[in-house]
């Protein structure tokens, strides 16, 4: 079945960029009924959508990230990708990525999540 | 933006009691609304979508219900295993998730 699993650093200084990969397996990242997503949580607090983006490149983002927020997709290595610049502690917070079937829609796989902490 | 809201933020609940969970949204969003369950240290889960479709695996207790901008989880009968954090997450809009109702053991 369908995973998701994230991956990059879990230490990013302040002001820097916070890059994080996705890869998927048991399934094609390429497949015209998925859209890919990352959400975050900071510490013992609730859940934010970051953005999305479908197989073709297509990216959609939250308004109050969309300057900071880079979201592609690698078909070749069954990957897709977060880069979020000018990082502070506020971004410090577990981040996962996951599956929806249409760009509006539940998210029905999550990967594991990974803990990224923004300090110096 | 669609603002999301849960109550309460703690329910204290006997196993085997039902539990009633609210969320409500700042606009309609018709039946675009999802469920999830976090258990610590996990990442959610999908237990309802369209306001009242079960995922796949999920057991029969659980039921969702509403549309608009008012609905409701019920878990008929409270496992061991149901003590965890529900997420609403509205989809009419760019997604966004309410802030979590805990269920906890009376």
């Amino acid at each position: 079945q369908l995973q998701l699993q994230e991956s990059g650093p879990g230490l990013v200084k302040p002001s820097e960029t916070l890059s994080l990969t996705c890869s998927v397996s048991g399934g094609s990242v390429s497949s015209n009924n998925n859209y890919w997503g990352w959400i975050r949580q900071p510490p013992g607090k609730g859940l934010e959508w970051i953005g999305s983006v479908y197989y073709s490149g297509n990216t959609y983002h939250n308004p109050s990230l969309k300057s900071r927020v880079t979201i592609s997709v690698d078909t070749s290595k069954h990957q897709f990708s977060l880069n979020l610049i000018s990082v502070s502690a506020a971004d410090t917070a577990v981040y996962y990525c996951a599956r929806s079937l249409e760009l509006l829609d539940a998210f029905d796989i999550w990967g594991q999540g990974t803990m990224v902490t923004v300090s110096s | 933006e669609i603002v999301m809201t849960q109550s309460p933020a703690t329910l204290s609940v006997s196993p085997g009691e039902r539990a009633t969970l609210s969320c409500r949204a700042s606009q309609s969003v018709s039946s675009n609304l999802a469920w999830h369950q976090q258990k610590p240290g996990q990442a959610p889960r999908l237990l309802i979508y369209g306001a009242s479709t079960r995922a796949t695996g999920i057991p029969a207790r659980f039921n969702g219900s509403g549309s608009g901008t008012e609905f409701t989880l019920t878990i008929s009968s409270l496992q061991s295993e149901d003590f965890a954090v529900y997420y609403c997450q509205q989809y009419n809009n760019w997604p966004s998730f309410g802030p979590g109702t805990k269920v906890d053991i009376k």
